[in-house]
């Protein structure tokens, strides 16, 4: 199984932050990294797919990079909203893994 | 537009088998290239992904988990099937079903149900 390893695992910042989480894999993905968010009691929302790209809907303030085995999720500029736990998940091969969560909060 | 919502019993005692069910609207699960997984979150935890079935029913398992777990659907009732059996209270959790869907040949898992809380508990 390829393992996902985030980093932070917590972070705290404050509103009009820029943020950045990491999400490493344990071997090679390519673009085939998603990444979600998940706020309390709710489905996690679809952020980001294929390392990069922008789900619909979802602000401009929010982008991905990365390939390979290294990945980063930025918030240019957090917004109260933005308060909540983020996940990547590698798609490339199944079974497909998540990081173990980064919980963003004030 | 789509809909997805899970069903199933919110306790089960341990050594049981659980059933949960996910019903689907606004697609067909007998529709080329639809795909299908569970995935659970205990509480407070990250989450899990335990299972996928497609449209041509093709089967995908967790590693930890496959002799335990068996996927289906009921593609006339818009269904898909999770079992679990020898329920343990570490499967407590919420239960989740998810819609994958590509994009740009990258999938991920779009439409989500609201899950469905599980306590595994005599």
């Amino acid at each position: 199984d390829i393992q996902m390893t985030q980093s932070p695992s917590s972070l705290s910042a404050s509103v009009g932050d820029r943020v950045t989480i990491t999400c490493r894999a344990s071997q090679s993905i390519g673009y085939y990294l998603n990444w979600y968010q998940q706020k309390p009691g709710k489905a996690p929302k679809l952020l980001m797919f294929g390392a990069s790209s922008l789900q619909s809907g979802v602000p401009s303030r929010f982008s991905g990079r990365g390939s390979g085995t290294d990945f980063t999720l930025t918030i240019s500029s957090l917004q109260p909203e933005d308060f909540a736990t983020y996940y990547c998940q590698q798609s490339y091969s199944i079974p497909y893994t998540f990081g173990q969560g980064t919980k963003l909060d004030i | 537009q789509v809909t997805v919502k899970e069903s199933g019993p919110a306790l089960v005692k341990p050594t049981q088998t659980l059933t949960l069910t996910c019903t689907f609207s606004g697609f067909s699960l007998s529709t080329s290239g639809i795909r299908v997984s569970w995935i659970r979150q205990p509480p407070g935890k990250a989450l899990e992904w335990l299972a996928r079935i497609d449209w041509d029913d093709d089967e995908f398992y967790s590693t930890s988990l496959r002799t335990r777990l068996t996927i289906s659907k009921d593609t006339s009732k818009n269904q898909v099937v999770l079992r679990m059996s020898n329920m343990d209270p570490v499967d407590t959790a919420t239960y989740y079903c998810a819609l994958i869907s590509d994009g740009s040949g990258y999938p991920y898992f779009h439409y989500w149900g609201q899950g469905t809380l599980v306590t595994v508990s005599s």
